[in-house]
């Protein structure tokens, strides 16, 4: 049981290019998100998912996006990177009921854009 | 707008002592709320949660208290350890949210000196 994986642990992106940020859970969770972390700031809420096929904006969704086709699998996409999108990023999942809404997070993606 | 804020000062103590931690929301109800302990280059990982009608929660060396008239939640660690350093984040669900989307705190360093 691997719990949340996330793929790449570091990059380094120039300003301008793309990347996909991977994200599987095993744990066959509904909800996933997707985070940032800057530096003496609290994690803000990217994009969120309920279930495959269905995702929503967060409180800073600008310049990402977002896919969900199976319930394992959320990747986040960087268009253009820019030098505001250097963070750390970490994806999480949580059963969402009643008994459980605990987040698992996974170990993260430490992303600069220069 | 809703927020959650936790001391931004780390906190020194010597080992044995009791570690308190505090988590102060303003400008909304919470149903419940969460701690963290995230260590340096990893992920979150869950510790507790108190729901909004709990006055406090135990697990192990670790107690939650939950003031609705303070609001403020107060997070105890007994006879703390060295090996309890680590940065305690604090993490809230208000009553208007739904889909389990957390409202998080910065976080508060925690030192543990023998």
């Amino acid at each position: 049981n691997a719990g949340v994986t996330q793929t790449p642990k570091f990059r380094i992106l120039k300003i301008g290019q793309s990347m996909t940020l991977q994200c599987t859970q095993d744990m066959n969770h509904n909800y996933m998100y997707w985070y940032r972390q800057d530096p003496g700031m609290g994690l803000k809420l990217i994009y969120y998912s309920v279930g495959a096929g269905i995702t929503d904006k967060g409180e800073v969704p600008n310049g990402y996006n977002v896919s969900r086709s199976t319930t394992e699998d959320f990747p986040l996409r960087l268009e253009l990177a820019a030098p505001s999108q250097t963070s750390v990023y970490f994806c999480a999942s949580s059963l969402g009921t009643s008994s459980s809404y605990e987040q698992y997070f996974g170990p993260g993606t430490r992303l600069t854009v220069t | 707008s809703q927020k959650i804020e936790q001391n931004s000062e780390a906190l020194n103590i010597q080992e044995g002592k009791t570690a308190t931690l505090t988590c102060n929301y303003t400008n909304y109800s919470p149903a419940y709320l969460q701690w963290y302990r995230q260590d340096p280059g990893r992920g979150p990982v869950f510790l507790l949660l108190i729901r909004e009608n709990e006055k406090e929660k135990r697990k192990e060396r670790l107690k939650v208290t939950f003031d609705t008239t303070l609001k403020q939640s107060l997070f105890h660690i007994t006879a703390s350890q060295p090996a309890d350093s680590a940065t305690y984040l604090c993490a809230s669900l208000p009553f208007s949210g739904g889909y389990n989307k957390l409202i998080f705190g910065a976080g508060t360093r925690l030192a543990v000196h023998p």
